[in-house]
């Protein structure tokens, strides 16, 4: 079973608001990754968690606050985003974070900021 | 950052018929490849990784790596209108990054 699930599968969310991503893997994958996709464009890369601890952070504005409360999950805090953080939010995990291994992503959360 | 490059498209090949996507990079030392299909607005889903030179074959899907001259290809034989989709070739840089092509966008005409 190669199944990471993301809920919501869509948000909107205005500018003031605060809101959460959750992304959930049971394949006992100890690396996790938070990716955001704009239309037309490849997946970039925004944090990795290996081992519950934050490994990779892509210089990601503070508004976006990422949370790895155990193995299997993993969390994007949102607060104050603007409309061009508007994407399609994908969560990914793989075994251990090592060189060579896959990535499995997960359906995405499809972010809209009025 | 490491660069992929991939022809945006779109490429058009006929059902049944055989597509080739290509990929090159510019890391010598990249190691791990992979290559992820999308459809409209869903995830990357893995098709093949590729790690050693030469030829990976899958079902109806080949990968090919020649790491002399930094290029990766996938092969589609036998297209099928459900291999409409975009095609996305990711180099692994370092241990836990992928870095992405801007991916070929394949459209099979039946």
């Amino acid at each position: 079973d190669t199944e990471v699930t993301q809920t919501p599968k869509h948000l909107v969310m205005g500018m003031t608001n605060k809101k959460s991503l959750k992304c959930e893997q049971h394949m006992g994958h100890r690396a996790m990754y938070w990716y955001k996709q704009k239309a037309k464009k490849p997946p970039e890369l925004m944090f990795v968690y290996s081992y519950e601890k934050l490994s990779i952070n892509e210089s990601v504005p503070s508004r976006f606050s990422p949370e790895c409360p155990n193995s299997s999950l993993l969390n994007l805090h949102l607060h104050a985003l603007q409309p061009e953080d508007s994407a399609l939010y994908l969560c990914a995990s793989s075994q251990e974070g090592l060189a060579g291994e896959t990535q499995y992503f997960g359906p995405g959360t499809r972010l809209l900021v009025l | 950052q490491k660069e992929v490059e991939q022809n945006s498209g779109p490429l058009s090949v006929p059902e049944g018929a055989i597509a080739s996507l290509n990929c090159t990079y510019s890391d010598r030392g990249s190691q791990s490849f992979f290559w992820y299909r999308q459809y409209s607005g869903k995830s990357p889903e893995l098709i093949m990784s590729i790690y050693s030179n030469g030829d990976k074959e899958d079902g109806r899907f080949t990968a090919q790596l020649n790491k002399a001259s930094q290029y990766v290809s996938l092969l589609i034989r036998d297209s099928q209108p459900s291999d409409s989709a975009t095609y996305l070739c990711a180099v692994r840089e370092g241990a836990q990054k992928l870095v992405f092509g801007q991916g070929t966008r394949l459209t099979i005409n039946p």
